[in-house]
């Protein structure tokens, strides 16, 4: 079935960036597409983006564009998401989510990890 | 962007009873609509995809219909567990999007 297991918490001062890991486990790490959710606080789910392990092709959330880098290193089976000139609006946790192949739905989600930006 | 719009934000509902929750896009997404459940401090939980097809490991009471703009979960008898929230979301396009939410409360 797989596991995601994602990096801790950080804190952040305001236009600092953050690289937030996601390690999975259990399944072909090159066989599923990654994607990056963040839930602000007491917020919804929102999407920004998503990146195929076997070649390292992105897509990014238009609101994200310029600011956000999605990586892997498929030697230890992680996928990396950095996001950059951090705002207070940017304060959230951050899931690393596994798409079911030929779809874009979720089935296995890390535990998420909180970044606070705060000066 | 399509946008997801669930209803209602709050649900009241006693245990044991039945509940409906609604999902609408501003346009049609065919039946590329997942359901989610989060419990507090937690990822949410795929339940539902394809609209009606549910997830491995859950329970028959969760069900889903719908396709093109409405979409509907039910949950025919709720458990304790099942007070928390729920989130639906398209993949028939580029960016994917979330509903913003319905809370299932004890009444």
């Amino acid at each position: 079935q797989g596991q995601l297991v994602q990096s801790g918490a950080e804190v952040k001062k305001p236009g600092a960036s953050v690289r937030v890991s996601c390690k999975a486990s259990g399944y072909t790490f090159t066989g599923y597409y990654m994607h990056w959710v963040r839930q602000a606080p007491g917020q919804g789910l929102e999407w920004m983006g998503r990146i195929n392990p076997n070649n390292g092709d992105t897509n990014y959330a238009q609101k994200f564009q310029g600011r956000v880098t999605m990586t892997r290193d498929t030697s230890i089976r992680t996928a990396y998401m950095e996001l950059s000139r951090l705002r207070s609006d940017d304060t959230a946790v951050y899931y690393c989510a596994r798409a079911v192949p030929g779809s874009n739905h979720f089935d296995n989600w890390g535990q998420g990890a909180l970044v606070t930006v705060s000066s | 962007e399509i946008v997801m719009t669930q209803s209602p934000a709050t649900l009241s509902v006693s245990p044991g009873e039945g509940a409906t929750l609604s999902c609408r896009a501003s346009q049609g997404v065919s039946s590329n609509l997942a359901w989610y459940q989060q419990k507090p401090g937690q990822a949410p939980r795929l339940l539902i995809f394809g609209a009606s097809t549910r997830a491995t490991g859950i329970p028959a009471r969760f069900s889903g219909s719908g396709s093109g703009t409405e979409f509907t979960l039910t949950i025919s008898s709720l458990q304790s567990e099942d007070f928390v929230i729920y989130y639906c979301q398209h993949y028939n396009d580029w960016p994917l999007t979330f509903g913003g939410g319905t809370k299932v409360e004890v009444k």
